[in-house]
């Protein structure tokens, strides 16, 4: 059991948009932690990918944006394209303690 | 460009200790805190604990009582021991930086190792 839910799995299609879930509580997200989002793609290092909420790293194309409100945060991704599939993992702290999510798989159909 | 670098053995035998190092080049050891995660195959990220520059630890409590973390700063490199490993510490471990932040706290880890494939094995 992750500290942080994600769902296991999102899809769409090619030039779609698709959000991302990551639940937490009032002793991580909701005490303030700042939520960072990891992509990691089939038999590689999770990289990051959104820091600090909302803020893309140099280099990650703005389709990608992070969002958070209370307990939760989200990580959207627009205009969809096939290099995007690949597992999501969002991150915090708790307690100052790292956690992450379970991970969720994004399928471009 | 930092970049780290995860070394040691790949294959240990049950409730024996599991070492690995991380070397880190292109940059200095200093001033952050360095993690280890792991990743079993097909599963998700656990976070196993950080090191400070200083020496000073930090935990995942469900593996607290098994692991210790070390860092030798004159050789660029920090490492883990998980102790009485089971098949269950089967997983591939990365090490990753992070720094702390007045205002901000805690950062991302970044950079990350490629990782490293341990199995636990008789």
């Amino acid at each position: 059991q992750s500290v942080l839910t994600q769902p296991p799995s999102v899809s769409g299609a090619p030039g779609q948009r698709v959000t991302i879930s990551c639940t937490g509580s009032s002793s991580n997200i909701g005490a303030g932690y700042d939520v960072h989002w990891y992509q990691q793609l089939p038999g590689t290092a999770p990289k990051l990918l959104i820091y600090g909420n909302s803020n893309r790293p140099s280099g990650v194309p703005d389709r990608f944006s992070g969002s958070k409100s209370g307990t939760s945060a989200s990580l959207a991704i627009t205009g969809l394209q096939a290099e995007d599939e690949a597992d999501y993992y969002c991150q915090s702290y708790d307690s100052s303690l790292g956690v992450f999510g379970g991970g969720t798989k994004l399928t471009v159909l | 460009q930092v970049q780290l670098q995860e070394s040691g053995p790949g294959l240990v035998k049950p409730s024996e200790t599991l070492s690995l190092t991380c070397t880190v080049s292109g940059g200095s050891i200093s001033s952050y805190y360095w993690s280890w995660i792991r990743q079993p195959a097909g599963k998700g990220l656990e976070w196993i604990g950080r090191i400070y520059t200083s020496g000073s630890t930090n935990y995942n409590p469900s593996l607290k009582s098994r692991v210790t973390m070390s860092v030798d700063t004159s050789k660029n490199q920090f490492s883990l021991k998980l102790s009485s490993v089971t098949a269950a510490d089967t997983a591939v471990y990365y090490c990753a930086r992070a720094y702390y932040d007045f205002w901000s706290g805690y950062s991302p880890f970044d950079p990350w190792g490629q990782g490293t494939l341990v199995t636990v094995s008789s």
